[in-house]
């Protein structure tokens, strides 16, 4: 399973953008690049999934380079809401499709 | 309304004690799965089943039982032979034809 690194932790104001960036340098062909938002003492909730390039939808923007060792989440005009843990996940395409989650990053937005 | 749905919210237990959490969907989903989230942590797996009547370990199944005996239920036992029982439960589904899976609302064990 590629392994993922994303920064701890993250501090924003409402209505700012922001742009958390996960490291999965040992990707592999087959993998998605998945992230999911967990609010505390509740379940993840899936928030986008790409595979290379952009992909966008009401939530977020989900941006891979061409070489897809990296992605970044784009979070739009936050708000006190969007205080969350984000985490991102590469899963394959096969397999028991359990999601393997690191720690993620703890984002609290500011008023 | 469709969804997961996992009881009770909070549970209190005595060491020494099995424990049995439930999960419910009434999603039609075949897959079901068991994580555990300790404090500050990511989910981490405990069980999961791909089709009634099958099921199989995932990463930390030791002290852990479960069953599957209904597509819309899995449930999980936490047995005294589980030697850190303390933790947030998490079960979710997934449609197998889609990637997402939907979590319930978890429920917090605590054992003394």
């Amino acid at each position: 399973l590629a392994k993922t690194t994303q920064p701890i932790s993250m501090d924003s104001y409402e209505g700012q953008e922001v742009n958390i960036t996960c490291s999965h340098n040992n990707i592999a062909t087959n993998d998605y690049i998945t992230w999911y938002q967990q609010f505390p003492s509740q379940g993840p909730r899936f928030i986008i999934q790409g595979y290379k390039t952009k992909v966008t939808n009401e939530v977020a923007s989900l941006f891979i380079p061409a070489d897809r060792k990296s992605s970044t989440l784009s979070l739009p005009r936050v708000s006190l809401s969007d205080t969350a843990v984000y985490y991102c996940l590469v899963r394959g395409a096969s397999g028991r499709r359990a999601l393997t989650f690191g720690s993620g990053t703890r984002l609290q937005v500011q008023p | 309304d469709g969804g997961i749905t996992q009881s009770p919210k909070y549970l209190f237990r005595k060491e020494g004690q099995n424990v049995t959490l439930s999960c419910e969907q009434n999603l039609n989903h075949d897959a079901m799965y068991w994580y555990r989230q300790d404090p500050g942590q990511g989910l981490r797996l405990i069980y999961y089943s791909q089709i009634v009547n099958d099921f199989q370990k995932g990463d930390i199944a030791e002290g852990y039982s479960v069953s599957r005996e209904k597509k819309e239920s899995f449930p999980l036992t936490v047995t005294s032979a589980q030697k850190n029982p303390t933790a947030f439960y998490l079960c979710a589904s997934r449609d197998p034809g889609q990637d997402e899976q939907y979590f319930g609302p978890g429920t917090r064990l605590t054992v003394t």
